[in-house]
């Protein structure tokens, strides 16, 4: 049973438009999500986490948004450049902070900004 | 400072053979995990350690054993490998807040 599901696995853009990358959780119990980055061959960096406190994060060009009614998030990169062109994983977890704490990934959505 | 370390980058192992995988950070974190990446899967976990001296299975452990050497190290061993364990193994790390940092990886193939 997928927890965390990231419905599209890729998508397409072309540079310095909004790029919207879609995540949908089954648990409940998640109280943190993230988004992390991956280029081909290096290991996942992160990028930008929300609390289920809130219902917006941003940071740069890089903005998250919460909809716990829904269990649904959302990752909006404005304005799209080429080097974001990676896979995104939006990633969450239940009782953050805890010695046990561990994240459930979903299986990654494709970016490709198109210069 | 490096972050999260992994040792080898790439590995090819026959059927029955038994590897370890090594993995170091060098950020004083408390927790780490292991994880395999297949295609179309994500990030599984495989096992983690919440702290020196404890490690726990998590989604995927058959086949695997763990070590939390000390603090930095905690490696992941494969007693007798099996063609599907061929994947992308990631090292992580966490400290108290919930962003887990991971290593570059390692690529296994298993004959």
């Amino acid at each position: 049973d997928q927890q965390v599901k990231q419905n599209s696995p890729s998508l397409s853009v072309q540079e310095g438009r909004i790029s919207i990358l879609n995540c949908d959780y089954t648990n409940s119990m998640f109280d943190y999500f993230l988004w992390y980055k991956k280029y081909p061959a290096e290991g996942p960096t992160f990028l930008i986490s929300i609390s289920s406190i809130k219902d917006k994060n941003e940071d740069g060009r890089f903005t998250v948004f919460l909809n716990k009614s829904a269990k649904h998030l959302s990752l909006h990169i404005v304005p799209s450049q080429p080097g974001d062109s990676a896979v995104y994983f939006c990633a969450a977890s239940a009782g953050s902070g805890g010695s046990n704490y561990k994240l459930t990934f979903g299986k990654g959505t494709l970016l490709t900004v198109n210069p | 400072n490096a972050g999260v370390t992994q040792t080898p980058k790439f590995q090819v192992l026959k059927t029955g053979q038994s590897m370890t995988l090594q993995c170091a950070q060098d950020m004083n974190h408390n927790s780490m995990y292991w994880y395999r990446q297949d295609p179309g899967m994500g990030l599984r976990l495989i096992y983690y350690s919440a702290s020196e001296g404890t490690t726990d299975k998590g989604e995927v452990p058959n086949g695997y054993n763990v070590s939390r050497l000390n603090k930095r190290e905690f490696s992941l061993r494969l007693e007798s490998a099996a063609p599907s364990q061929t994947s992308v193994y990631f090292c992580a790390s966490r400290v108290a807040a919930d962003t887990q940092y991971f290593g570059p990886g390692t690529r296994l193939t298993v004959l």
